[in-house]
C-alpha cells in the first residue's frame, strides 16, 4: 500500500516569503497526487490535484506543486506567503483499485505566517 | 454539489463511555466514505472505509467500529472509550470523482 511522508511538521515564515512543503510518496507506477489544506476552524479544502499530464499543476490561492516522478515527490510552492495562508496542509495520494480507491495522507505540515 | 454533515464540532468524554459519530452524505448516491482520525502530532490516518450498505473495510485494528445503515449515512462507535481515541474526526467521501470531506469532530477523552 501506498505512504506518503511529509518531511516538514511545522513551518514558519513571514509574510512575502516563499513557501516549499516536501511531499514524498512510497511507490511508483501511476499515481493520482492532492495537496488539501485546512484552515482553522474550516473543512478539508482541495488546493490541488495531479492525476496525468503538465508535471506542474496550478491550484487555487496562487500554489502549484510539481510531480517528480524520478524522486517520487509532489511538493508545494507558492512564491509570496500570505498570513491568510496560515492552516495546515496535507499531502495525499489515491490507493487501491477503482471502485474500492482511498486516499492515503501524509502526517500533515501546521504553516504559520507571521505578518 | 456534495456535502458531508458531521456533528458535534466537538466532544468530550469520559474513559469508559459509548462513543457514537454520525456523517450524513448530500448531493450524491452510492458514494465510497471514509473515517479519518488525526491523532495529536500525527497524520490523518484512515480507520475505516465502505463502498456501500453494509460493507466495511477496517484498516487498523482498533477499539472502534463503523456502520453504514443507509447509503448516506456512516457511523462511528465505541462500546467503551480509552484515552487514546481522543483525536480529530473527520468522514470523507468520493463521489462524481471528487473527495470532500466533513468538518471533522474533535474528541477528547478523559
Amino acid at each position: 500500500a501506498q505512504s506518503v511522508s511529509q518531511h516538514n511538521h511545522h513551518v514558519i515564515l513571514s509574510e512575502a516569503a516563499s513557501l516549499e512543503l516536501g511531499c514524498n510518496y512510497s511507490y511508483g507506477g501511476t499515481v493520482n497526487l492532492f495537496w488539501y489544506v485546512q484552515y482553522p476552524g474550516q473543512h478539508l479544502q482541495l488546493l490541488l490535484k495531479y492525476f496525468s499530464g503538465d508535471p506542474l499543476v496550478k491550484g487555487i490561492k496562487g500554489f502549484e506543486a510539481e510531480f517528480i516522478k524520478s524522486k517520487f515527490s509532489f511538493n508545494l510552492r507558492k512564491p509570496s506567503v500570505q498570513w491568510s495562508d496560515t492552516a495546515e496542509y496535507f499531502c495525499a495520494v489515491l490507493d487501491g483499485i477503482q471502485g474500492a480507491q482511498k486516499l492515503v495522507f501524509g502526517q500533515g505540515t501546521r504553516l504559520t505566517i507571521n505578518p | 454539489s456534495q456535502t458531508i454533515h458531521q456533528w458535534p464540532a466537538t466532544l468530550v468524554q469520559p474513559v469508559g463511555s459509548p462513543l457514537s459519530l454520525e456523517c450524513t452524505v448530500e448531493g450524491t448516491s452510492n458514494p465510497n466514505l471514509y473515517w479519518y482520525r488525526q491523532a495529536a502530532g500525527r497524520g490523518l490516518q484512515l480507520l475505516f472505509y465502505s463502498v456501500g450498505i453494509g460493507q466495511i473495510s477496517s484498516e487498523v485494528p482498533q477499539n472502534l467500529s463503523a456502520s453504514r445503515p443507509q447509503d448516506r449515512q456512516f457511523i462511528l462507535s465505541s462500546k467503551k472509550l480509552l484515552l487514546s481515541d481522543s483525536g480529530f474526526y473527520l468522514c470523507g467521501g468520493t463521489g462524481q470523482n471528487e473527495q470532500f470531506f466533513g468538518p471533522g469532530t474533535r474528541l477528547t477523552v478523559l
